[in-house]
């Protein structure tokens, strides 16, 4: 069953801790993309990486890390220094390449820190 | 990517066509629309997409204006599972072809 999965679906952490939300896909889509969600907001993009080892700053990445070592795979670590963390996470990807393309979404991460 | 204003929320009976409007008035010739939805604490679902010809697929069919400067998203038969939030969205997929969602419109479909 081809998709996204993203885990744990909740997450509890007190302040001040490092958490790594985990994303993976068997689509074998080249970008893949982290989004945050606040209560009755749009999506806003936190990282995205178009292929293996290579990856952009969104709109809000200001106490965000990412990495993308393998072509499925694309966690995202909170740090300490974001200053309001709790929100709901959705990885997404595409195949990638020019034209139009589709993103598609995982089931998200709801965090929330203590 | 061009602006996109939807409103806030509508209201749809069950089992009628639920048509829901996209205003993108600035749009340029090589933008396409997507429409998303999302249910309440999912992910976002793609639904459909188009560049000037309407659109149709086994979830709704779309509609775009001859001068493309709106759309509209129609759900034949609304269904109490088509609640959810519905997000109208415009990209040439320069860059990396990230998208923009904005707050988009909450449909409520009742008995």
């Amino acid at each position: 069953d081809g998709g996204i999965t993203q885990s744990p679906k909740y997450l509890f952490r007190k302040e001040g801790q490092n958490v790594t939300l985990s994303c993976e896909q068997n689509l074998n889509h080249d970008a893949m993309y982290w989004y945050r969600q606040d209560p009755g907001q749009g999506l806003r993009l936190i990282y995205y990486s178009q292929i293996v080892n290579d990856f952009q700053k969104g709109d809000i990445a200001e106490g965000y890390s990412v990495s993308r070592e393998k072509k499925e795979s694309f966690p995202l670590t909170v740090t300490s220094a974001q200053k309001n963390p709790t929100a709901f996470y959705l990885c997404a990807s595409r195949s990638g390449g020019p034209g139009p393309d589709t993103q598609y979404f995982g089931p998200g991460t709801r965090l929330t820190v203590l | 990517d061009a602006k996109t204003t939807q409103p806030t929320s509508m209201d749809c009976a069950e089992g009628r066509a639920a048509n829901l409007p996209c205003n993108h008035s600035t749009i340029s010739g090589n933008e396409y629309v997507y429409w998303y939805r999302q249910i309440h604490s999912q992910g976002p679902q793609y639904i459909i997409h188009g560049l000037k010809n309407n659109e149709t697929n086994e979830m709704a069919s779309l509609i775009i204006t001859e001068d493309r400067k709106s759309s509209t998203l129609i759900l034949p038969h609304a269904t109490l599972r088509d609640t959810a939030v519905y997000y109208c969205i415009a990209t040439d997929f320069s860059g990396y072809s990230t998208l923009t969602f904005g707050k988009g419109t909450m449909l409520l479909v009742s008995p």
